[in-house]
C-alpha cells in the first residue's frame, strides 16, 4: 500500500527542546516537501529536498532543520530557534520538482508547545 | 512575489445547492493550478490538476476552470452534499530553476447541511 506517512501524530514541546517530526514514503518519489499550516491559512512551504543528499530553503526556513540520508525519509527538526512552532506540518512527495508533478501529502504531525 | 487569495474564506450552503469557490492569483506566470481538498486535521487531497494551457478541467460533480490572464480559478460544486464538508485548498505552481514550487491560498472552508 504505497503513500507517505508521518508520525508522530501529535508532538509536545517544551521550550528550548529540539524535536524531530519523521515523514518516510514508499511511492519512489524523489523530491520531498515540508509545509507549515496556521490555524486557517494556507500552506507554507519550509524546505524541500529534490533528490538524496540535496535540500534547499523555502519561505519559512528559521529555525527548521532537516535531513535527506535516504531515498525514502525526510525528517524535519524544529529548533529551540523557532519561537512559535505551534502548527500542523505537512509533509509531501512528487515524482519529480521540474516536471509540474502533482505532490502527495502525507495526514500530518500536530506540534504544541507545553 | 506571487500570491494567492480565496474567498470566501468560510461557506455555509444547505444540501443540494450547487456553488462556486474562488480563487486569485496576482502573477499569471504560472505552470499549473491545482484545488486540494483538506478534511479536519487531516492531510492534503488533490481533486483537480489544471495546466496553463487548459481552461477547466472536470471530475464527477466537480469543475474548475483557469483563467491565467486574469489571475483567477474556479472550482464549481454541483449538487453539494454534507460529505462535501471540508476545506478547500487551491494552489498555484511556479515554475522556476529552484523546483516544483507550490504557492497555497488561505481556504475556504465549506459546510454542507443536510
Amino acid at each position: 500500500d504505497g503513500g507517505i506517512t508521518q508520525s508522530p501524530k501529535y508532538l509536545f514541546r517544551k521550550e528550548g527542546q529540539n524535536v524531530t517530526l519523521s515523514c518516510e514514503q514508499n511511492l519512489n518519489h524523489d523530491a520531498m516537501y515540508w509545509y507549515r499550516q496556521d490555524p486557517g491559512q494556507g500552506l507554507r512551504l519550509i524546505y524541500y529536498s529534490q533528490i538524496v543528499n540535496d535540500f534547499q530553503k523555502g519561505d519559512i526556513a528559521e529555525g527548521y532543520s532537516v535531513s535527506r540520508e535516504k531515498k525514502e525519509s525526510f525528517p524535519l527538526t524544529v529548533t529551540s530557534a523557532q519561537k512559535n512552532p505551534t502548527a500542523f506540518y505537512l509533509c509531501a512527495s512528487s515524482s519529480r520538482t521540474g516536471g509540474g508533478e502533482t505532490q502527495y501529502f502525507g495526514p500530518g504531525t500536530r506540534l504544541l508547545v507545553l | 512575489k506571487q500570491e494567492v487569495t480565496q474567498i470566501p474564506a468560510a461557506l455555509s450552503v444547505p444540501e443540494g445547492e450547487n456553488l462556486v469557490l474562488n480563487c486569485s492569483f496576482t502573477d499569471s506566470a504560472i505552470y499549473n493550478l491545482q484545488w486540494f481538498r483538506q478534511d479536519p486535521g487531516k492531510g492534503l487531497t488533490s481533486l483537480l490538476l489544471i495546466q496553463s494551457s487548459q481552461r477547466e478541467q472536470t471530475s464527477g460533480r466537480l469543475n474548475a476552470s483557469l483563467d491565467k490572464s486574469s489571475g483567477r480559478s474556479t472550482l464549481y460544486i454541483a449538487a453539494s452534499q454534507p460529505g462535501d464538508s471540508a476545506t478547500y485548498l487551491c494552489a498555484v505552481r511556479i515554475f522556476g530553476n529552484a523546483g516544483n514550487m507550490l504557492t497555497f491560498g488561505g481556504g475556504t472552508r465549506l459546510m454542507v447541511k443536510p
